[in-house]
């Protein structure tokens, strides 16, 4: 079964503030991902990674960023937090190292607030 | 420009019956597809997938069925039940990309 943790779930901070999203998978998955995720809209890739020390961007352009110094761990960071940034977030892995046939395992999602 | 559409943003069915949720896609080089269960605040769980060689794919009360030819898919719930009540996401891939998501229906199923 996927074993895949985001923290915090729930995130409230004032504007201006630096915040880092975790985010790690204990199935040994070299692929993670960060969505983006608004109610009632698509989910948007802002961030990917193929293995350790290698980061992509998706087809949302994001002002946040990522490192994968471990293949566990994903995490996300925002250097100044806006209100424009308030969204759900969502860390995902794969197995795979190409998309044929790709499953995503995703984590419980990041709900950031940003006042 | 959306490449994999779900124009039906809710759904409402009775329970026993059966759910229909439909998705299109424009880009003939995607050769998978999937469906993802959402609840809120919670992130989407896998529930079905179908490869482009096939036209449908059964997993217990969950069939996927694909139309190549108008380049649409559906999944479909029989019988419904409350526990389905939940955000599903189509989500379309190929060897050129990532996954792209549609924006999800919404399906309610009443008791």
């Amino acid at each position: 079964e996927a074993d895949i943790y985001q923290t915090p779930r729930y995130l409230v901070i004032g504007t201006g503030k630096k915040i880092t999203l975790e985010c790690s998978q204990t199935m040994g998955h070299d692929k993670m991902y960060w969505y983006q995720q608004d109610p009632g809209m698509e989910l948007h890739l802002i961030h990917y990674s193929y293995g350790v020390n290698s980061t992509e961007k998706g087809d949302l352009s994001s002002e946040s960023t990522v490192s994968r110094i471990r293949t566990e761990h994903f995490p996300l960071t925002l250097e100044s937090a806006r209100p424009s940034h308030t969204s759900q977030y969502l860390c995902a892995s794969s197995q795979g190292l190409t998309t044929l046939n790709e499953k995503l395992f995703f984590g419980s999602g990041t709900q950031l607030s940003v006042l | 420009d959306q490449q994999v559409k779900q124009n039906s943003p809710s759904l409402s069915v009775q329970e026993g019956r059966i759910s229909i949720l439909n998705c299109d896609y424009t880009n003939s080089m995607f050769d998978y597809f999937l469906w993802y269960k959402k609840y809120p605040a919670e992130g989407p769980t896998f529930l079905i997938s179908i490869s482009s060689i096939k036209d449908k794919n059964e997993d217990g009360r969950f069939t996927v069925f694909l139309n190549k030819s108008a380049k649409h898919l559906s999944l479909h719930i029989v019988p419904s039940q409350p526990g389905d009540s939940a955000v599903y996401f189509c989500a379309a891939g190929g060897s050129q990309g990532n996954l792209i998501f549609g924006k999800g229906t919404k399906l309610s199923v009443k008791p």
